[in-house]
């Protein structure tokens, strides 16, 4: 059974810290999302890439938020430095999207983050 | 970009009524709707998804209608339990081109009164 695993899955850092979330998409999988879910925002995509490619980074604060897919295997989602703003769950998902046709996204469990 | 509306936030229903959920959205080009169910805790999960080239598609006691002319589609569960309560979203996608990502609506918690 196929997954996309997230971690870290809980994290308390404390505000100006570095965070990074890390991501392993479905083997095959050719794109891979980040969302952030609060409460009050619902799920909002921050960043998305096709074949390791960013294809769209509009949602994400650029000053301390970078999103990177060093190769097929892994993509990450960097704050730096953190603040109390950034607490969220943060989900990656991973679909085999293709042109003209819709496909299916799995979502990961999500890394919780405080900064507190 | 894509912008999409969901309504209501919230829905409480009994045990047995049938439940609806609609949403709207703007992009005409989208072509792709699905909806995925999130308990409290976990992570959202794909219950079903309808293409602009079906106007309704069911599954058991879930079924999805389109309608591409007013945009908008709807998610109805019929026969609600209480294992049905969380929260769903609906989301739309476009796949005409080299993008394809997929906005979600801010979602509904679905309450099932036994």
């Amino acid at each position: 059974d196929a997954r996309v695993t997230q971690t870290p899955r809980h994290k308390v850092t404390e505000m100006g810290q570095e965070v990074t979330m890390r991501c392993q998409p479905i083997l095959g999988h050719n794109t891979v999302f980040w969302y952030r879910q609060t409460m009050m925002q619902g799920l909002e995509l921050l960043a998305y890439f096709r074949n390791r490619a960013p294809l769209d980074d509009s949602g994400m604060p650029k000053d301390r938020f970078s999103a990177e897919m060093p190769d097929a295997t892994l993509a990450t989602l960097k704050i730096q430095p953190s603040e109390p703003r950034d607490s969220a769950v943060y989900f990656c998902a991973s679909g085999l999207v293709r042109v003209y046709s819709g496909n299916t996204i799995y979502f990961g469990e999500g890394s919780w983050l405080t900064v507190v | 970009g894509e912008n999409v509306e969901q309504h209501p936030s919230t829905l409480s229903v009994q045990e047995g009524d049938s439940a609806v959920i609609k949403c709207t959205y703007s992009d005409s080009a989208s072509n792709y709707f699905p909806w995925y169910k999130q308990e409290l805790g976990k992570r959202p999960q794909l219950i079903i998804d309808i293409r602009s080239n079906v106007g309704e598609k069911k599954d058991q006691r879930i079924a999805v209608t389109l309608n591409k002319t007013a945009k908008h589609f709807s998610l109805h569960i019929t026969e609600t339990q209480p294992e049905d309560s969380a929260v769903y979203f609906c989301a739309a996608s476009s796949y005409g081109g080299s993008q394809g990502n997929l906005i979600f609506g801010k979602g509904t918690k679905l309450s099932v009164k036994p």
